[in-house]
């Protein structure tokens, strides 16, 4: 059982330059996620969803867009990659966030990214 | 703005030692909270998860209590031992529609043998 699947583990781009941060897991979970953990500060939401087609935005929006055309899949997207977005980023899911047990969250091994 | 204090921030004991993390949390009105643990290099693992209406969760050597009323939750690991050695997170997620998850900045802990 996979679980939470991120590619890639570690990034370098230059800055302006665009990526797409993969996320895909294999639980049928309805809610996902992507987080970004810096050092000195707690994980702080980037981008989230409920389900397939619908998408909202976190605490740290601003530089990333997310789409979530399958249930499997939550990718994130840079626009123009700036030196701030230099940060560890994992993607979490869980079964829903309607309460109870499903809403135990399950994360992925992360991505290191570094802009130059 | 709600807020999450771990303490300590860091802590180092002997293997078989029993250990009390704290966390606190600034509001009450929270729905659940869920105890994190993090491997270096590696992503979060859910240790346990607390429901509002509960007061307490168990799982081996692990056993995490919640306070609403005073803000606090408290994971006692038994027994401790170096496979143990990791960072650990409590997450208390906030009331309403979407419930998202409040991090503090967790306690990093050392089990020497």
């Amino acid at each position: 059982n996979a679980g939470v699947t991120q590619t890639p583990k570690f990034q370098v781009l230059k800055t302006g330059q665009s990526m797409t941060l993969q996320c895909a897991q294999d639980m049928n979970h309805e809610y996902m996620s992507w987080y970004r953990q810096d050092p000195g500060m707690g994980l702080r939401l980037i981008h989230y969803s409920v389900g397939a087609g619908i998408t909202d935005q976190g605490e740290v929006p601003n530089g990333y867009n997310v789409s979530r055309s399958t249930t499997e899949d939550f990718p994130l997207r840079l626009l123009s990659a700036a030196p701030s977005q230099t940060s560890v980023y994992f993607c979490a899911s869980s079964y829903s966030n309607r309460g109870g047990n499903n809403e135990k969250l399950f994360f992925g091994s992360g991505t290191q990214l570094s802009v130059l | 703005k709600q807020e999450v204090t771990q303490i300590p921030a860091a802590l180092s004991v002997p293997e078989g030692e029993n250990l009390v993390l704290n966390c606190s949390f600034t509001d009450s009105a929270i729905y659940n909270l869920q105890w994190f643990r993090q491997d270096p290099g590696k992503g979060l693992t859910s240790l346990l998860l607390i429901q509002s209406s509960q007061r307490e969760q168990t799982s081996g050597r692990l056993n995490a209590s919640l306070d609403k009323s005073s803000g606090r939750s408290t994971l006692y690991i038994a027994a401790s031992q170096p496979g143990d050695s990791a960072t650990y997170l409590c997450a208390p997620s906030r009331a309403g529609n979407n419930r998202k998850l409040i991090w503090g900045l967790g306690t990093s802990l050392a089990v020497n043998p």
